[in-house]
């Protein structure tokens, strides 16, 4: 039963690929991100979602495209991976601005 | 926009000791503050946060922080450490109405014998 969860936990992948990124929540909150965590562990926001609707769009790169088909689910899909790429990637949900709750993490690393 | 500073990248401190992480932010509005803990190879959890009222809060594992308004610090303190609070400790503010968490560099405790 966890409350925020990302598959796959480990990504290992060739430069150039397309890959993605799935995160669920079942803790029924409307609001949800995507974070990215680099090699020196410093953590800034990616996107942000609320029910379905893009509120937050950090300057990242347009071969990351987040989805979220419902308000439980935030994909991200990232095309054409670079070697700069390689970090960890945290989905999070939050009911309002008090609080986020994190994934586990997902350790992307481009070869 | 709101940032957090982190001032101490790395505290190694011994069993028993006490620990003090500090954090200052810097915002034109009203904020939210927290504190993040990171354990190796896990996600976040959310060790306390300050909202409003009383300006010192506290966690159920015996870390406490206080809201200082005036010095814009919110510094994260323990009395006596253990072992197991060997991990990242990860400062972040929000605006009161927003939703975009600002994270400072991050804190890297290490509790030895």
């Amino acid at each position: 039963d966890t409350a925020v969860s990302q598959t796959p936990k480990y990504l290992v992948t060739q430069m150039g690929n397309d890959k993605s990124i799935k995160c669920e929540q079942n803790l029924g909150h409307d609001t949800m991100y995507w974070y990215k965590q680099d090699s020196k562990k410093f953590l800034k926001i990616m996107f942000s979602y609320n029910n379905k609707e893009l509120i937050i769009n950090e300057t990242v790169p347009n071969r990351f495209s987040p989805k979220s088909p419902d308000k439980a689910h935030l994909n991200l899909h990232i095309n054409s991976l670079e070697l700069g790429d390689s970090a960890v990637y945290f989905c999070a949900s939050s009911p309002d601005s008090s609080e986020a709750f994190f994934g586990q993490g997902t350790r992307l690393t481009v070869v | 926009a709101q940032s957090v500073t982190q001032l101490d990248s790395q505290v190694p401190v011994f069993e028993e000791a006490p620990v003090e992480l500090r954090c200052n932010y810097s915002s034109s509005v009203s904020v939210y503050l927290f504190w993040y803990v990171q354990y190796p190879n896990q996600g976040l959890q959310l060790l306390l946060k300050y909202l409003s009222g009383s300006t010192l809060v506290e966690s159920i594992n015996g870390f406490e922080a206080e809201f200082n308004k005036s010095q814009t610090s919110f510094h994260l303190r323990k009395p006596s450490v253990h072992i197991s609070d060997t991990a990242e400790y990860f400062c972040a503010v929000s605006r009161s109405n927003d939703y975009k968490l600002s994270f400072g560099a991050g804190t890297t405790v290490t509790v030895r014998a």
